[in-house]
């Protein structure tokens, strides 16, 4: 595997589903990075992991949580979503902060 | 002021033609605007980048034109081909901040 993968591609839950998003770098990098892709909505950057420890939360609800064990791994813990939620949620890594972003191919999520 | 707005949000062009992208923002300490390719079932990925000090950068058959007093950038793709049916997203960011702002995206068409 090389560059940033997801998983699971495809996601469908209920609204009192409990389920995870995994994201996984094969590039040496330091940061981590969760965006929600909405239609004809601009990319929102949702949390910035650096070196593991979150150095950003851009106001996100608390049904969405992180998670960074090590440096080439993220989760996005999802529970009680709503239908709003439904979106692409893509991961992206950079060796340091500020750094040219790599995207995964995303997460295709629906909640009924 | 942190936004960047982007037109049109769809374009389609003949094989040949020069398809253009527009980008306006407003935050004068944006010091870095990438441009972002996007294929169906992809996640975004670098295309091309300028920062403020040089007006036109060339990769290819693609090009960046940045004019800074007007707080304008824009894509030019020459010779488009059919290939190049994606969605592009301009973006800034900050010299400080790892945040990058996107544009809500243009899905761009090439007849063949």
């Amino acid at each position: 595997e090389t560059g940033v993968t997801q998983t699971p591609r495809h996601l469908v839950m209920g609204m009192t589903n409990k389920k995870s998003l995994k994201c996984e770098q094969h590039l040496g990098h330091n940061a981590m990075y969760w965006y929600k892709q909405s239609a004809k909505k601009p990319l929102e950057l949702m949390f910035v992991y650096n070196f593991k420890e979150q150095t950003e939360n851009n106001s996100v609800p608390s049904r969405f949580s992180p998670e960074c064990p090590n440096s080439s791994h993220l989760f996005l813990h999802l529970h009680t979503l709503q239908p709003e939620d439904s979106a692409l949620y893509l991961c992206a890594s950079s060796q340091d902060r500020g750094d040219e972003q790599f995207f995964g191919p995303g997460t295709r999520l629906t909640v009924l | 002021q942190q936004q960047v707005k982007q037109s049109p949000q769809s374009l389609i062009v003949q094989k040949g033609g020069i398809s253009i992208i527009n980008c306006a923002y407003e935050n004068t300490a944006f010091d870095y605007f990438p441009w972002y390719q996007q294929f169906p079932g992809k996640g975004p990925a670098l295309l091309i980048a300028i920062r403020p000090d040089v007006s036109e950068k060339k990769e290819g058959r693609f090009t960046i034109s940045f004019n800074k007093s007007a707080k304008q950038f824009s894509l030019h793709i020459m010779d488009s081909q059919p290939g190049d049916s994606a969605t592009y997203f301009c973006a800034a960011r900050t010299n400080r901040d790892d945040k990058i702002i996107f544009g809500k995206g243009t899905r761009l068409h090439i007849l063949p």
